[in-house]
């Protein structure tokens, strides 16, 4: 079975732009999750979609937006970047019901804000 | 105070050794716990899983949760230099919420 697959793997923007990031789940996960890591801050969670619905969203400013498509698929967009969104933005898939450890990480986007 | 505090690193050990990866929490509401190991230019893979307090072991690794005194640990047993990596513990609350927080991560290097 595949894993979680995210595109694209880097990415290298400016002050100011919009940048969409790509996350392909698990055949079969329903549920995708968003964190941001950066040496300063780890592992924070962004938002959690779910059938096409954002059910979880952590605390970020409103620049960060999600989605979720009918197949699962799940883009991340961030408006007007900062240079303190450099950061590796991983997605993390898993199915309907389980527990977290059928929660699976992809290998994440590393974004570079210059 | 953050919701998890993990170790700071980086920690450096000789092969053989045995590690260990602390981590403490203030949310009492916390109800699974997680090792997670993460090698460079990879995302997070689940190590250990835990949702009750005492020890759990799986091969060379053993977790070890103290709900009382909010503070997991993960053991390394007989450590590899293929266990160099980047370990950062997780918690997450009961119900259909998947969100996890995390600790900031500690880098351990397994010197040959």
């Amino acid at each position: 079975k595949a894993g979680v697959t995210q595109t694209p793997r880097y990415l290298i923007k400016t002050r100011g732009q919009q940048v969409t990031l790509s996350c392909s789940p698990i055949s079969g996960h329903r549920s995708v999750s968003w964190y941001q890591q950066t040496p300063g801050q780890g592992l924070q969670f962004l938002f959690e979609y779910f059938s096409e619905t954002q059910r979880n969203k952590g605390n970020f400013p409103g620049r960060f937006s999600g989605r979720q498509f009918s197949n699962s698929r799940s883009e991340m967009n961030v408006s007007t970047l900062e240079l303190g969104d450099s950061a590796l933005y991983l997605c993390a898939s898993s199915p309907v019901g389980k527990g977290y450890n059928e929660q699976f990480f992809g290998p994440g986007t590393r974004l570079t804000v210059l | 105070q953050k919701e998890v505090e993990q170790d700071p690193g980086p920690l450096s050990v000789p092969e053989g050794a045995i590690v260990s990866l602390n981590c403490t929490y203030s949310n009492s509401a916390f109800q699974y716990f997680m090792w997670y190991r993460q090698y460079s230019r990879k995302g997070p893979e689940l190590l250990m899983y835990t949702y009750s307090s005492g020890n759990k072991e799986d091969g060379r690794f053993t977790a070890q949760v103290d709900k009382s005194s909010k503070y997991i640990s993960l053991f390394i047993r007989d450590s590899q230099p293929s266990d160099s990596a980047t370990y950062l513990c997780a918690m997450g609350l009961t119900g259909a919420n998947s969100k996890l927080t995390f600790g900031k991560g500690i880098t351990l290097s397994v010197r040959p």
